[in-house]
C-alpha cells in the first residue's frame, strides 16, 4: 500500500517570505499523481497543485510550486511571497493512475502553516 | 464549495445510536467519496461510488454503510455509533461524467460534518 509522510506537523513563516513544506511517499507504482491540498480554518479542502509523475517539469500555480524528485520519492511545496490567507493545514496526497472507478487517494497527516504579519 | 452540500454540519450521538450523513451535489458527476479526518492522520477514505448504484470500500469501511440511490446523493450511515467514530467527515466529488477512463484526483469537498459520539 502507498504511504505518504509529512514530517513537519507545524511551520510558520513571516508574511512575504518563502516557505517549503516537505512530503515523501512510498510506492512501487510508476504512474501516479501527487497533490497538495489546502484546508483553511473554514475546513474547506481546496486543491492547490497537482503533479503527474510522468512529467519531468515541476508544476507551478502562481505563488505555489513543487519540487518533484521521483527517484527520491519526494514532493515538496514552495510558497513564495507568503500571504496571511495562506494560513492553513496543508495535505500532501498520492493517487495511482488508474481506471475511473478505481480511486485510491492517500493523504499525509498534514502540516499546519501559520503566516505571521 | 463547488456544489457539494453536506448535512448535518454538527451532530452529537450516544454510543449505539444510528444516524445518516447526507451529501448532495448540484452537478452531474459520477464519482462521490466519503472521507474521515482525524488529528494526526490526514484524511482516510471510507467508501466511494463511481456511479449511481455502485459503491466500493475504501481504507476504513468498518462500521459504516453507504447508499447511492441516484446520481446526486451519496449517504453515509452509522448503524451503531462508537466513540472511535468521533471525527470530521467529508464528502467529495470528482468532476467528470461518463466516457472518461482515468481518474484525475481533483476532488471538490463539502464543508465537513463534525460528529461526536459520547
Amino acid at each position: 500500500a502507498q504511504t505518504v509522510t509529512q514530517s513537519q506537523p507545524e511551520m510558520s513563516v513571516q508574511e512575504a517570505e518563502t516557505v517549503t513544506l516537505s512530503c515523501t511517499y512510498d510506492t512501487s507504482e510508476s504512474n501516479y499523481y501527487l497533490f497538495w491540498y489546502k484546508q483553511p480554518p473554514s475546513r474547506q479542502m481546496i486543491l492547490v497543485i497537482r503533479q503527474e509523475a510522468y512529467k519531468q517539469q515541476n508544476a507551478t500555480e502562481n505563488r505555489f510550486s513543487v519540487n518533484f524528485q521521483k527517484a527520491a520519492k519526494s514532493f515538496s511545496l514552495k510558497i513564495s511571497d507568503s500571504q496571511l490567507g495562506d494560513t492553513a493545514m496543508y495535505f500532501c496526497a498520492f493517487m495511482k493512475l488508474g481506471l475511473y472507478n478505481n480511486n485510491d487517494m492517500r493523504f499525509g497527516a498534514g502540516t499546519r502553516l501559520t503566516v505571521k504579519p | 464549495n463547488a456544489g457539494v452540500t453536506q448535512t448535518p454540519k454538527f451532530q452529537v450521538l450516544k454510543t449505539g445510536q444510528s444516524m445518516t450523513l447526507q451529501c448532495a451535489q448540484d452537478m452531474n458527476h459520477n464519482s462521490m467519496y466519503w472521507y474521515r479526518q482525524d488529528p494526526g492522520m490526514g484524511l482516510r477514505l471510507i467508501y466511494y461510488s463511481a456511479s449511481e448504484g455502485t459503491t466500493d470500500k475504501g481504507e476504513v469501511p468498518n462500521g459504516y454503510n453507504v447508499s447511492r440511490l441516484n446520481k446526486r446523493e451519496f449517504s453515509l450511515r452509522l448503524e451503531s455509533a462508537a466513540p472511535s467514530q468521533t471525527s470530521v467527515y467529508f464528502c467529495a466529488i470528482e468532476p467528470g461524467t461518463s466516457g472518461r477512463a482515468w481518474n484525475t484526483g481533483e476532488l471538490f469537498f463539502g464543508e465537513g460534518s463534525r460528529l461526536t459520539v459520547l
